[in-house]
């Protein structure tokens, strides 16, 4: 069964640091996309960042700069670096699988995320 | 970068077909995929690609894309299915990222 477990959210202080993981099983983290999303409370869905199997990473705007994202494959686990932490922050983080359909020579071009992890919960206060 | 836009709340009436859409013009390029969202629980994918439906989600949910619009419809709505919903695709900028739309609060009455 493939299951995405996340951890170490928590309360933090503005500007503090924060390591959140995110533990595979089911399948191999070196081998996947593994994708993080943040729900801000009663918000949408955002997301925030992307490790492909190549080790390649992305960033949206919002946190650039100040999230790193990385995986651990003896571990078979994902993290999310976040520094300098601002109320903006807080979020409920959840990773995700991320999933391509079959290579076709036009466009639309198929990309999903599943499964889900439950998510952890990041708040960011004084 | 681009953009996903959705009604932010729709309702259906028990038993009763609702779509919901979601409109970017990076629709053209990237399929979206619909997640469900229940309160307090984790987004579930219901629908991907053109068309394509989970394992485990039932066939009263069907998706359609065409251009720069994408549907979820549910045909027969049920009192589980109310729950935001929210719309997924590529970013068609090329800077190699994702975009989601605001999302819809479905109420089934």
């Amino acid at each position: 069964e493939v299951q995405l477990v996340e951890s170490g959210g928590g309360l933090m202080q503005p500007g503090g640091s924060l390591r959140l993981s995110c533990a595979v099983s089911g399948f191999t983290v070196s081998s996947n996309y593994v994708t993080w999303v943040r729900q801000a409370p009663g918000k949408g869905l955002e997301w925030v960042s992307v490790i492909y199997s190549s080790g390649t990473t992305y960033y949206a705007d919002s946190v650039r700069g100040r999230v790193t994202i990385s995986r651990d494959n003896s571990k078979n686990t994902v993290y999310l670096q976040m520094n300098s932490l601002r109320a903006g922050d807080t979020a409920m983080y959840y990773c995700a699988r991320v999933l391509r359909g079959m290579v076709v020579l036009a466009p639309p071009y198929d990309w999903w995320f599943d499964p889900w992890g439950q998510g952890t919960l990041v708040t960011v206060s004084s | 970068s681009s953009e996903l836009t959705q009604d932010p709340a729709m309702s259906v009436a028990l038993g009763q077909t609702v779509t919901i859409t979601c409109h970017g013009d990076g629709l053209r390029t990237y399929y979206a995929s619909w997640y469900q969202q229940k309160p307090g629980q984790a987004p579930v994918l219901v629908i991907y690609g053109k068309k394509d439906r989970p394992l485990g989600i039932p066939d009263r949910f069907s998706g359609f894309s065409s251009g720069s619009t994408a549907a979820l419809t549910i045909t027969g709505a049920q009192a589980e299915d109310e729950a935001d919903y929210y719309c997924s695709s590529r970013d068609s900028s090329g800077n190699r990222h994702w975009v989601f739309g605001g999302g819809t609060k479905l109420t089934v009455l």
